[in-house]
């Protein structure tokens, strides 16, 4: 069972444009969210991250949006950049199983 | 700083081998973490380490056995493994680990391991 969902497993954007990559959860109960992008042969770095109780949180280019009646979260980079062209993971915790979910990754180009 | 390191950065190793993967941190996090990610797959966790003890065991195979000898250091001795068992291994630390607890998760590179 897939609780955490990313079914874009690709996305191309135009550098300069933005880049919005997309997750939708089943769990109700998570209570914190993270994006993580990776790099190939790289672990993965934390980006940016959102409380359950907020509905938005930005740093720099990105900002990480939360929509807990649709269980769906979004994060949109703006403007993108070719160094952005990476595998995007998002992820989510419930706080009592304190076990981070992964989504399957959605793979980023951003053409030049 | 957020490092988290981790060697080797590559391993190959025969069925019969006995090697281990070592893990470092210095960011004073007292929770550590072993996945295991295999290609165009997400991490998928193994073991929890919290203040130096076992906390979370996710059914692993015992030809995998985890070892915190301290706070800073992690380390995943292999023995006996499959080749099905080739896959990017990666480390995490995060400040804590526990109930009411959501801390971020920082990761290292990881040991690409390819098991002949």
């Amino acid at each position: 069972d897939q609780q955490v969902k990313q079914n874009s497993p690709s996305l191309s954007v135009q550098e300069g444009r933005i880049s919005i990559l997309n997750c939708d959860y089943t769990n109700s109960m998570f209570d914190y969210f993270l994006w993580y992008k990776k790099y190939p042969a790289e672990g993965p770095t934390f980006l940016i991250s959102i409380s359950s109780i907020k509905d938005k949180n930005e740093d720099g280019r990105f900002t990480v949006f939360l929509n807990k009646s649709a269980k769906h979260l979004s994060l949109h980079i703006v403007p993108s950049q070719p160094g952005d062209s990476a595998v995007y993971f998002c992820a989510a915790i419930i706080q009592g199983a304190q076990k981070l979910v992964f989504g399957q990754g959605t793979r980023l180009t951003i053409n030049p | 700083d957020t490092e988290v390191t981790q060697t080797p950065k590559h391993l190959v190793m025969g069925m019969t081998n006995k090697k281990s993967l070592k893990c470092e941190q210095h960011m004073g996090h007292r929770a550590m973490y072993w996945y295991k990610q295999k290609a165009k797959k997400p991490p998928e966790l193994m073991f929890v380490y919290s203040y130096e003890k076992l906390s979370i065991n996710e059914s692993v195979p015992s030809r995998f056995s985890p070892e915190c000898p301290n706070s800073s250091l992690l380390n995943l001795h292999l023995h006996a493994l499959q080749p099905e068992d080739s896959a990017l291994y990666l480390c995490a630390s995060s400040l804590r680990f526990g109930q009411g607890v959501l801390d971020t998760q920082y990761f290292g590179p990881g040991t690409r391991l390819t098991v002949l």
